[in-house]
């Protein structure tokens, strides 16, 4: 089936750092992938979408300038926290399709847990 | 414009007994639903989907659901429940034209011994 690698799976970090965290298609071409970002109380919040050789799409209210994203290649989208502070801290969650089909399900990778300390 | 709700936060239940995740939706046009399953510090993972055909859907993990048309429903079900099925399930949504998934706010299923 097809596989998601999100790594690291955990960072901690000091108040001021910018942490990289990458999300990879395995076994499959990605020209879309999700970013999302969940909350202590369980919800998801799509942060962006970030498409193959373009721009990110970003949510309304999620700045565009502190959530670098890039997608440089069919496999690879990666998500850039610059500057990071404590409220930066959060579940960070990527998912892909293997077509940009909306009957097609997610899969997602297993998430990076962010700390700025 | 699309959503879902999962109307409870916390659904108990007993080992052996059925379940019943409830998720309804709101889309214009036809709607693809979604059930994923979320362990703890790991990601979602896709249980079922129903894009046309048969509102039974049979999924991942002894897991089904039943799409309802006019309730605009998509109810995750298990006819007996096991303690390991205790996580958090989110249901989404996708348009017929959008490839942008709505999720639901996820239940969290507790089974008791």
């Amino acid at each position: 089936g097809a596989v998601v690698s999100q790594h690291p799976s955990r960072v901690i970090c000091k108040s001021g750092t910018s942490v990289k965290i990458e999300c990879r298609s395995l076994d499959f071409q990605a020209t879309t992938m999700f970013w999302y970002r969940q909350f202590p109380k369980k919800s998801l919040m799509l942060m962006a979408t970030s498409n193959e050789g373009s721009k990110a799409t970003y949510e309304q209210g999620v700045e565009k300038d502190k959530f670098l994203i890039n997608h440089a290649s069919l496999t690879l989208s990666t998500l850039t926290v610059t500057s990071a502070h404590p409220e930066d801290s959060s579940f960070y969650i990527c998912s892909a399709s293997l077509r940009a089909d909306a009957n097609q399900p997610q899969h997602f990778g297993d998430g990076t847990r962010l700390s700025i300390l | 414009a699309q959503s879902v709700a999962q109307p409870e936060d916390q659904v108990n239940v007993a080992e052996g007994n059925p379940l019943t995740v409830k998720c309804t939706y709101s889309v214009s046009g036809n709607p693809y639903l979604f059930w994923y399953v979320q362990y703890p510090n790991r990601g979602l993972q896709f249980l079922l989907k129903y894009i046309t055909g048969d509102n039974l859907v049979k999924g991942s993990y002894g897991f089904e659901a039943e799409f309802n048309k006019s309730q605009t429903s998509f109810h995750l079900k298990k006819p007996s429940a096991l303690v390991s099925d205790s996580a958090l399930y989110f249901c989404a949504v996708r348009a017929g034209g959008s490839y942008i998934p709505t999720f639901g706010r996820g239940t969290s299923l507790i089974v008791h011994p």
